[in-house]
């Protein structure tokens, strides 16, 4: 089945420690987008990738980057991690072209900080 | 500035009845809403959508009502089974003619629903 994969489902790291998230989709959509779900809250948008171009929103912090090395595959790096930066990470895709294209989810990443 | 609002936190269903979960937003440039549906330990799953140029669309037991006047929709499920018991979120895009268009979604906060058996 065609599907968005997200690795690993959880993560520990340690504050400040550079940690990598994972994101690998077989849907061959162009567009993939990070974001950011804290408990209770709705996913915010940190960037996202329109082939290779790149988007980052306006308040996503410089702590977070992005790395799409090809239509498959989208990482999400997290500098330096601070106690704040817990959350679930969720990948997504898109095939943008349409007037309206819907996202599609991966199972998301749960981050921990200690 | 929360574009997007789902005032109801929870909702509480007997199985079989009719299921309402409601969504406001603000921003008059939203043309495309989505629903998608949470399950703990699990990424959004695509429910249904509508364009701004209907007022509504069904899928099986799931219809979605968009009010452009009132900046609303509401989606509804009947029957309502317990395995609907999931947090919903309601999502708006601004989308375009086509081309580069590539929908940013602006998501609520989410309505965790409960269907009691």
């Amino acid at each position: 089945d065609a599907m968005v994969i997200q690795n690993p489902r959880y993560q520990v790291t340690q504050f400040g420690k550079p940690v990598t998230l994972s994101c690998s989709q077989t849907l061959n959509h162009n567009v993939m987008y990070w974001y950011q779900q804290k408990s209770s809250q709705a996913p915010k948008l940190l960037f996202h990738y329109y082939d290779k171009d790149f988007n980052n929103e306006a308040d996503t912090p410089d702590n977070f980057q992005s790395r799409r090395p090809n239509t498959s595959f989208c990482f999400l790096d997290i500098r330096s991690p601070g106690l704040g930066d817990a959350a679930m990470y969720l990948c997504a895709t898109s095939s943008a072209g349409g007037i309206q294209e819907t996202q599609y989810f991966g199972p998301g990443t749960r981050l921990l900080v200690l | 500035d929360q574009q997007v609002k789902q005032n109801s936190p929870s909702l509480s269903v007997q199985e079989g009845r009719i299921s309402i979960l409601n969504c406001d937003y603000t921003n008059s440039m939203f043309d495309y809403f989505l629903w998608y549906k949470k399950y703990p330990a699990e990424g959004p799953t695509f429910l249904i959508s509508i364009s701004s140029i209907k007022d509504k669309n069904e899928d099986g037991r799931f219809t979605v009502f968009l009010n452009k006047s009132a900046k609303h929709l509401s989606l509804h499920i009947v029957p309502s089974q317990p395995g609907d018991s999931a947090v919903y979120f309601c999502a708006a895009s601004v989308g375009g003619a086509g081309g580069t268009s590539y929908g940013k979604l602006t998501f609520g906060q989410g309505t965790i629903l409960t269907v009691h058996p």
